[in-house]
C-alpha cells in the first residue's frame, strides 16, 4: 500500500522565491497534518485538515505560509516569499478514523533557502 | 516551559545493554501518550503507545506516571539496529499530537 507521498523531497530555493510543498495523504484517511522540524526546535504542528477543512492553523508562522486542501487525496503548504529561516524538513502525515491517534508520516521535504 | 521535555542525549551503548529514556510533560489534562521512532533523515514512525498499566513489545517496555507526569520507556539486550532517535508524544483529547524533541541513541559494537 502506498504510504503519504511528498513532492518535492528536496528543494534549494533563493531568499524570496516562492516554495510549494505537496502532500497525497494515505488513501481514506481524513485527517492531513503539516509539520516542520528543525534541530532547535523539534517537530513543530503548522496546521492540520479534517475532511479537507482546516481545523487548527495555529502553528503557522505568519502570514508568509499558507496551505490548502482542496480536495481528499492532495493538500499544499506554500510559502512566499521564502526566507532562510525557513529551511528545514517539512513533514506531511495522515491519520484515519479507524486508527485512533496514530499518524503515519511522509518522507519529508528538505527545504534550504539561501 | 515546553509542554513535553526529553533529555537530548546522544546515550551511547554497546550491543546487549539496557537503556532507559525518561520524558515529562507539563500538562495533566494530557491522555494518551506515545513513542515515536525517528531514523537519522526519515520521517517518524510509531514505535508504541503508553498505557496506565504499563505495556511491552519484545525488548521494548513502556510506562506511565500519571502522578509524576513521567513516561519512560525501556529497551533490554539493545541492538545496533536500535540506533535511532526516540521522540516522546502526548495528546490531550484533541487531534494534536505533542512532540518532544527526542533522545538520540546510538548503539556501538
Amino acid at each position: 500500500d502506498a504510504g503519504v507521498i511528498q513532492s518535492p523531497r528536496h528543494e534549494v530555493t533563493e531568499m524570496g522565491q516562492e516554495v510549494t510543498l505537496r502532500c497525497k495523504p494515505i488513501s481514506g484517511h481524513n485527517s492531513l497534518f503539516w509539520y516542520r522540524q528543525t534541530m532547535m526546535r523539534g517537530l513543530e504542528l503548522l496546521i492540520y485538515f479534517n475532511n479537507n477543512v482546516p481545523i487548527d492553523d495555529s502553528g503557522m508562522p505568519e502570514d508568509r505560509f499558507s496551505a490548502k486542501m482542496p480536495n481528499a487525496s492532495f493538500s499544499t503548504l506554500k510559502i512566499q516569499p521564502s526566507e532562510p529561516r525557513d529551511s528545514a524538513v517539512y513533514f506531511c502525515a495522515s491519520r484515519g478514523l479507524a486508527g485512533g491517534f496514530e499518524q503515519f508520516f511522509g518522507p519529508g521535504t528538505r527545504l534550504t533557502v539561501l | 516551559r515546553k509542554e513535553v521535555e526529553q533529555d537530548p542525549g546522544p546515550f551511547n551503548v554497546p550491543e546487549g545493554a539496557t537503556v532507559a529514556f525518561n520524558c515529562t510533560y507539563s500538562n495533566s489534562a494530557s491522555q494518551s501518550f506515545f513513542w515515536y521512532r525517528q531514523d537519522c533523515r526519515k520521517e517518524p514512525k510509531l514505535l508504541m503507545s503508553v498505557y496506565s498499566s504499563g505495556n511491552e513489545d519484545g525488548r521494548f517496555t513502556a510506562q506511565l506516571n500519571r502522578a509524576s507526569q513521567y513516561i519512560s520507556l525501556l529497551i533490554r539486550d539493545s541492538k545496533l539496529s536500535d540506533s535511532a532517535t526516540y521522540l516522546c508524544v502526548v495528546n490531550k483529547g484533541t487531534d494534536k499530537l505533542i512532540f518532544g524533541t527526542g533522545t538520540r541513541l546510538q548503539v556501538f559494537p
